[in-house]
């Protein structure tokens, strides 16, 4: 199995500009979740889909972010109009159905640079 | 209050020397489980080890056991036989049942572990 996806690796970007972070999770997995690290904040969940329904956005920090899963097999997070203090490194992860030991699989993570 | 909590920001072993790596956590779910990763420098996120609430044995995983501590509320991970590429990010988590599938990590500990 390829592990998740999540492309680009890194993004430069301007003030204001939008961006798109994309993910491909382990197929059969029936989560995905949306993390951003920060070292101020650690490492924070975002928002997570169930089914390709999303369950829980209360860790979107504002309307500036958004994020769907149009199949199970891929995802976006969006930002629109992105702003200096969203640099950090954007991690998706999938897993199995809830419960249990079934851990969480991270993909390589997004470093996204806003000047 | 903090779920989890990682006292030690940093942490140095000699190769071959055992090293443990403190968490404690705070739930009132009597169902939970509890997680280790790892994340090197090349950022990627790693899991480790499992352990869950009714695991009436520590969890082990080759080199990685978990001293799971139940009415201490602690779940500390020790590497035995430390190796150079053991340098790394280590993030405790936790997730709790009634609290859906979200994984809630502490601040981490940076492991050097030198020759």
């Amino acid at each position: 199995d390829a592990g998740v996806i999540q492309s680009p690796r890194h993004e430069v970007t301007e003030m204001g500009q939008e961006v798109t972070l994309r993910c491909k999770p382990i197929s059969g997995h029936d989560y995905l979740f949306w993390y951003r690290q920060t070292m101020m904040r650690g490492l924070e969940l975002l928002i997570y889909f169930n089914n390709n329904v999303p369950i829980d956005d209360s860790g979107m920090p504002e309307d500036r972010f958004s994020a769907k899963m149009p199949n199970a097999s891929f995802s976006t997070l969006k930002i629109q109009p992105s702003e200096p203090r969203d640099s950090a490194v954007y991690f998706c992860a999938s897993s199995w159905d809830r419960g249990g030991n079934n851990e969480q699989f991270f993909g390589p993570g997004t470093r996204l640079t806003v000047l | 209050a903090q779920k989890i909590t990682q006292t030690q920001p940093g942490m140095f072993v000699q190769e071959k020397e055992a090293v443990t790596l403190d968490c404690t956590y705070d739930t009132s779910d009597p169902s939970y489980g509890l997680f280790w990763y790892k994340q090197p420098s090349s950022g990627e996120m790693i899991f480790l080890i499992y352990q869950g609430s009714y695991d009436q044995q520590n969890a082990t995983e080759g080199r990685y056991s978990l001293n799971f501590q139940k009415a201490r509320k602690s779940a500390n991970l020790v590497i035995s036989a430390s190796q150079l590429g053991d340098s790394a990010m280590y993030f405790c988590a936790m997730r709790e049942r009634y609290n859906t599938d979200k994984l809630i990590f502490g601040t981490g500990t940076r492991l050097q572990v030198f020759p």
